[in-house]
């Protein structure tokens, strides 16, 4: 089974930084497999982000993700005040079937 | 707008068993996979099991195997999930969350139920 680890656990800061955050698998993903949500206290996840680099509908460009093999990352380029929350990677295995989730970056205003 | 509504929060004693709901509107039903995914208090995402709702075939997770239960209702475009001999571990929110036919992807999710489980 493929583990994600998401790093950093918390990331601290300011409204207009550029926030990045990564994802590493245990073995090589399909990029086609792997996703990012974006989650806010009370609210379920949202899709931000799949196939790695495909934008969700109505996801704004400021947000943008990347990578392949083990290593993916999700940026955000300038911090708008409602960006701030838990962010989880996930990925789709084949054998066994089933779908993993990093264990969540957790984005707050400095 | 496409919807999915779950049923309400649910209160129950260890070894019981907990069924929840997930009703989808519109008329797209069978074209789309349907899974659920729970969250524990302060926890990370957990995926549990998925239904192919035109076909009826299901896939869980290894961990659940032999607990979990998820069922589909075509007239009433309704899934369900049935977790049985509950533990305080299992105390979570539950999610459906629609995929698009092998999208690898959960595109819409249900606002979420609450089971509690407590003596």
């Amino acid at each position: 089974e493929i583990v994600l680890t998401q790093s950093p656990g918390t990331l601290s800061l300011s409204p207009g930084e550029r926030a990045t955050l990564s994802c590493r698998a245990s073995q090589s993903v399909n990029s086609r497999s792997l996703v990012w949500y974006q989650q806010k206290p009370g609210q379920p996840p949202r899709l931000l982000i799949h196939g790695a680099s495909s934008r969700a509908t109505g996801i704004p460009d400021r947000f943008s993700g990347g990578g392949s093999g083990t290593d993916f990352t999700l940026t955000i380029s300038r911090l708008e005040p409602e960006d701030f929350a838990v962010y989880y990677c996930q990925q789709y295995d084949t054998s066994p079937r089933g779908y993993t989730f990093g264990q969540g970056t957790k984005l707050e205003i400095k | 707008q496409v919807l999915v509504m779950q049923s309400g929060a649910e209160v129950k004693k260890p070894g019981a068993s907990v069924k929840v709901s997930c009703k989808a509107s519109g008329n797209t039903f069978t074209s789309y996979y349907m899974h659920w995914v729970r969250q524990a208090p302060g926890q990370g995402l957990e995926w549990m099991g998925i239904i192919d709702p035109s076909r009826g075939n299901t896939g869980y997770a290894q961990k659940f195997q032999g607990r979990v239960t998820v069922t589909r209702d075509t007239s009433t475009s309704t899934v369900y999930l049935e977790l049985s001999s509950l533990r305080s571990e299992d105390t979570a929110v539950y999610y459906c969350a629609r995929e698009g036919r092998d999208t690898n992807y959960f595109d819409l999710w249900g606002q979420g139920t609450p089971v509690t489980v407590s003596s």
